[in-house]
């Protein structure tokens, strides 16, 4: 039973467009919302995070939008650069019921190739 | 700055050997985690530690164990490795989480077994 799902393995965007990763959830108690970025032979970097109480938060290129009532997150990135291209996985936690301590649950990720 | 530390790199091990992976870090925090990452799948909880002296088991913890006599080390453990233990192994550190529920992770251990 996958709580997280990303249901697009990959993305191709070109350079200076947009790109939007998309993440769905099915757990209504997850409260946090976090994107990591991986490039091939590292380990997941954080990106961006959005609590549940806000429906958007902002970093420079990259905003995260989350709409509560259909269970769905987006990231965007404008524009999109060549150094973008990795895979962005989205997790989620539950921060109250279990405390958060065992960790997120992560999607599948998503693998963005940005084309010159 | 070193943050999160995992050794080795790569391993490949024959049916049945065992083997620690080795994780520590740097940044003195409470909570730990190892998760595994199969091949186009997200990354699974093993096993998890809130401080030293205590642990508990994630979401797929058959066939390994951990310890945590430190707060800095975190260590797992592949006893009777079989070839459903071939994945990418990644250690993560945290602050607790309704602090900042940001995970740091090493760059992953990549164990084949054959």
């Amino acid at each position: 039973d996958q709580q997280v799902k990303q249901n697009s393995p990959s993305l191709s965007v070109q350079e200076g467009r947009i790109s939007i990763l998309n993440c769905d959830y099915t757990n209504s108690m997850f409260d946090y919302f976090l994107w990591y970025k991986k490039y091939p032979a590292e380990g997941p970097t954080f990106l961006i995070s959005i609590s549940s109480i806000k429906d958007k938060n902002e970093d420079g290129r990259f905003t995260v939008f989350l709409n509560k009532s259909a269970k769905h997150l987006s990231l965007h990135i404008v524009p999109s650069q060549p150094g973008d291209s990795a895979v962005y996985f989205c997790a989620a936690q539950d921060t109250y019921s279990g405390g958060g301590a065992d960790g997120l649950t992560f999607g599948k990720g998503t693998h963005l190739i940005i084309q010159p | 700055n070193a943050g999160v530390t995992q050794t080795p790199k790569f391993r490949i091990l024959k049916i049945g050997q065992s083997m620690t992976l080795q994780c520590t870090q740097d940044m003195n925090h409470n909570y730990m985690y190892w998760y595994r990452q199969d091949p186009g799948m997200g990354l699974k909880l093993i096993y998890y530690s809130v401080g030293a002296g205590i642990t508990d088991k994630g979401e797929v913890p058959n066939g390994y164990n951990v310890s945590r006599s430190t707060t800095e080390d975190f260590p797992l453990r592949l006893e009777l490795a079989a070839p459903s233990q071939t994945s990418v192994y990644f250690c993560a550190s945290s602050l607790p989480p309704r602090e900042n529920e940001k995970l740091f992770f090493g760059s992953g251990t990549q164990l084949s077994v054959l």
